[in-house]
């Protein structure tokens, strides 16, 4: 099956700085790739997402990128606010599947 | 608003004493999903129903149940909770399986304690 490496584990970042979240997968027959963010206690919610037809996908301060021959995507995030610190998963999904198989997470800190 | 709810938001139980946790969703959508989400850790998917079509996942304990009455409803019984069965559970509805733009959307959680 599917399995998805989420790396760094934690992160910091001081206000203002930009942070990157970087994932690989196993499946190339994946196509769907969302990012969440989960802040404590509360709900995963979808920030971004991109399909295996796109390159690159961007809205306002996130960005995301998807390179499918080295079969990693990543996660930007420019000018870095203290209400972007949360918990970030990245999933993947294989087409005509329903099973989204997640990351273990990336604990951000923004640093006022 | 459309929404996907969950109750009760926190239960605490017995060891051993049955407890079922509710979601509904007003999206209209075909796919539900319940979830375990444990501290620190990535959602677990237990099972998922597309309409009443029931998937369970290979290493879901049977310990775990699920019932979806209509296309708005859908329930986890557990049916003798340990210690280890302690955790955030989450309710997740998609429109479509896995063809399409079919976002999964969250529902708040419960939070699972047993005593």
């Amino acid at each position: 099956g599917e399995n998805v490496e989420q790396h760094p584990s934690t992160l910091s970042v001081q206000e203002g700085d930009s942070a990157v979240i970087k994932c690989t997968y196993s499946d190339s027959a994946s196509n769907y790739f969302p990012w969440y963010k989960q802040e404590l206690g509360k709900r995963p919610q979808l920030i971004i997402d991109i399909r295996s037809n796109v390159g690159e996908k961007k809205d306002q301060r996130i960005a995301v990128t998807l390179n499918k021959t080295a079969k990693h995507f990543s996660l930007h995030i420019t000018e870095t606010q203290p209400e972007d610190s949360a918990v970030y998963f990245c999933a993947a999904r294989r087409a005509g599947s329903y099973q989204l198989t997640f990351g273990k997470g990336t604990k951000l800190s923004v640093i006022p | 608003d459309a929404m996907v709810i969950q109750n009760p938001r926190y239960q605490v139980t017995q060891f051993g004493k049955p407890v079922t946790l509710s979601c509904s969703q007003t999206l209209n959508h075909n796919v539900m999903y319940w979830y375990q989400q444990k501290s620190s850790q990535a959602p677990k998917l237990l099972f998922h129903y597309y309409d009443k079509d029931f998937n369970n996942e290979a290493d879901t304990p049977d310990n775990f149940q699920s019932r979806r009455p209509n296309t708005s409803f859908c329930f986890l019984d557990i049916r003798s909770p340990g210690l280890g069965d302690a955790a955030m559970y989450l309710c997740a509805t998609s429109s479509k399986r896995g063809v399409g733009p079919d976002t999964q959307y969250f529902g708040p959680g419960t939070r699972l304690t047993v005593l």
